[in-house]
Formats: C-alpha cells, sequence, structure tokens
C-alpha cells in the first residue's frame, strides 16, 4: 500500500523559505510510469498545482509559481523536496505531496501539512 | 492556460436521490478529466480519470461522462459519507494543470 508522508515546519516567517520533504513507503520513486508532485490548498479554497518532479530530475512548474519554486528528488532516500522562496501570507496553506499517473492525474495523495507563513 | 468552471457552487439534494455535476472546460480538452472527492480535513481522493473511469475502489454509484468541453459527475443513491467537496481537473495541456473550484454537495 503507498503511503506518501509530509514533513517540514508548520510556520514561516515571511521572506523566508518554505521547506518540505514527502517520503515515499511502500513502493519505489524510481518507477517509470510516475511523476511526483506538490499541490496546495489555501485555508477555504480550491486546490493549486505547484508542480512535479520525474525520477530522472525532469520538474514542471506552474508558471506563477516558477521563478520561486523548486523541486529535488532523491531516489536513495525515496523521498522529493519542495522549496518555495520569497514566501508571504499569500503562500499559507495546506501542502499535498502527490503521485502523479503518467503526468496526467493525482493517484495517490499524503494527508496534508499546514503550512503558516507568519511573523 | 485550461480554465475550468464547475457548477453549481452549492448543491441541495435529499439522501437516496441522483447529484449530477457540472464541469465546464475553456478549450477542449478530449477526455483528459479527473474528477476528486475531499472530505472535511481530508486530502482528495481520486474518483474518476480519462472523464468516465473508476479509480480503484469506487463504489459504482460514481460515473463520469463527457468530451470534449463539458463534463458530468453523477452520483446515484446518495449516502451520508457523499456529501462533502468534489473537483475536476484537466491534464489535456499542462503546465499547468488546472483545477475547478469545486461543488460542495449539501443534504436537502
Amino acid at each position: 500500500q503507498l503511503q506518501l508522508q509530509e514533513s517540514g515546519p508548520g510556520l514561516v516567517k515571511p521572506s523566508e523559505t518554505l521547506s518540505l520533504t514527502c517520503d515515499v513507503f511502500g513502493g519505489s520513486i524510481s518507477i517509470t510510469s510516475y511523476f511526483w508532485g506538490w499541490i496546495r490548498q489555501p485555508p477555504g479554497k480550491g486546490l493549486e498545482w505547484i508542480g512535479n518532479i520525474y525520477y530522472s530530475g525532469i520538474t514542471h512548474y506552474d508558471p506563477s509559481l516558477k521563478s520561486r519554486v523548486n523541486i529535488a528528488i532523491d531516489t536513495s532516500k525515496n523521498n522529493f523536496s519542495l522549496r518555495l522562496t520569497a514566501v508571504t501570507a499569500a503562500d499559507t496553506a495546506v501542502y499535498y505531496c502527490v503521485r502523479v499517473r503518467s503526468g496526467s492525474y493525482f493517484e495517490h495523495w499524503g494527508q496534508g501539512t499546514l503550512v503558516t507563513v507568519s511573523s | 492556460e485550461i480554465v475550468l468552471t464547475q457548477s453549481p457552487a452549492t448543491l441541495s439534494v435529499s439522501p437516496g436521490d441522483r447529484a449530477t455535476l457540472f464541469c465546464r472546460a475553456s478549450q477542449s480538452i478530449s477526455s483528459n478529466l479527473a474528477w476528486y472527492q475531499q472530505r472535511p480535513g481530508q486530502a482528495p481522493r481520486l474518483l474518476i480519470y480519462g472523464a468516465s473511469t473508476r479509480a480503484t475502489g469506487i463504489p459504482a454509484r460514481f460515473s463520469g461522462s463527457g468530451f470534449g468541453t463539458d463534463f458530468t459527475l453523477t452520483i446515484s443513491s446518495l449516502q451520508s459519507e457523499d456529501f462533502v467537496v468534489y473537483y475536476c481537473q484537466q491534464y489535456n495541456q499542462w503546465p499547468p494543470y488546472t483545477f475547478g473550484q469545486g461543488t460542495k454537495l449539501e443534504i436537502k
């Protein structure tokens, strides 16, 4: 049974960098049919795609966040990570890591982690 | 960027009845559409992909249809646990993947 588990600070100061890790259990992150990604949901609002990464390191990002986002993968640790720089209150959200089927739909989700941007 | 518009924003239906939710794309997305269910405090769960294929473990009362720009999610014989929020998502043209704004299904 595949499980994804997000971890990282729940509180980040404005202008600083948000960093999260997603550990993958019950399956290899190096499997060729899947991408791995991040989606966020501001409180009371809808879903926003942030970006994807393939096991080879190829990345795709939302154009509106591209200048501030970096997603990396560590196949030796079977996890991947998100860095979002220069955060503001607008970046406050529940952040989900996901497995993306063949670059299409989001097949498996982590339980999500709330990150609040506040001084 | 492809914009998805879900309607209605809120749908009131009685338990045991049928609910029909709509998702319209700003341009043709073939059948590259997925539906998700989100319960309060939980992550979304994949219901439907390819516009009409149920994901593993999804009950048969959930069905999807549509092609091009207009799609529907139908839930027959509504159960109490079905009264939550539903999102559609397109993967025909990305980046970016885009989601609809959601439909909240509430008890009438």
